[in-house]
């Protein structure tokens, strides 16, 4: 069935670095946009990032510009997003997720993963 | 604070008809379709109206949204108790270049 199994996550101090990964099957992956899509504690959904189905665009949220890099691996199927100079505010359960298509619709969900950063 | 503005909570009996606003700018809704999603607490996300107005399949038909000018709406009739959730509305800002999200509302079946 169509899915999406992330990795990574944990506990990493401030200014830290941590990678996630998502592992997408059951649908043809290199055909599709990907996001990455927060949540902090006790607040609502935040985009972070997307990426084009080609890996030949990428966009961001203010908050983690210059921070944050996503990048997919179309031969793996996989997503990744790499977080550096993490800050307390990055606090939160991170999701991977496939655009829909057209109007940035978001239609299929990781399970989420929790990134704490804490000294 | 985010861009689109959605109230925080809304209330309803079951049966009734409830409505969820969200409110954008001409960069966002105005240009742009807007999606909307259905989250309960400790699930994944879950695509209830996509393009403004269209329905993934497996969506009941209960669940509809409308846009117009810089705001939009979803609706639920025939409210049931599983209803209870969190709502999001989210659209493509141009000048952000970026996908935006409201702030949520929180229904509640009474």
């Amino acid at each position: 069935q169509v899915q999406l199994v992330q990795s990574g996550g944990g506990v990493v101090q401030p200014g830290g670095s941590l990678r996630l990964s998502c592992a997408a099957s059951g649908f043809t992956f290199n055909i599709y946009a990907m996001h990455w899509v927060r949540q902090a504690p006790g607040k609502g959904l935040e985009w972070v990032a997307l990426i084009w189905y080609d890996g030949s665009k990428e966009n961001y949220a203010d908050s983690v510009k210059g921070r944050f890099t996503i990048s997919r691996d179309n031969s793996q199927n996989s997503l990744y997003l790499q977080m550096n100079s993490l800050r307390a505010e990055d606090t939160a359960v991170y999701y991977c997720v496939r655009d829909f298509g057209g109007n940035y619709g978001m239609d299929v969900w990781g399970q989420g993963t929790t990134v704490t950063v804490s000294s | 604070q985010s861009v689109l503005t959605q109230v925080p909570s809304a209330s309803g009996t079951p049966g009734q008809r409830v409505t969820i606003s969200c409110s954008g700018s001409r960069y966002n809704i105005g240009t742009n379709t807007v999606n909307w999603y259905q989250h309960l607490p400790g699930t994944a996300p879950k695509l209830l109206i996509y393009d403004s107005n269209q329905r993934p399949s497996g969506v009941p038909g209960r669940f509809s949204g409308s846009k117009s000018g810089t705001s939009a709406s979803l609706a639920i009739s025939g409210l049931q108790s599983d209803d209870e959730a969190d709502y999001y509305c989210s659209a493509w800002d141009d000048t952000l270049d970026s996908v935006l999200f409201g702030g949520g509302t929180k229904l509640t079946v009474l």
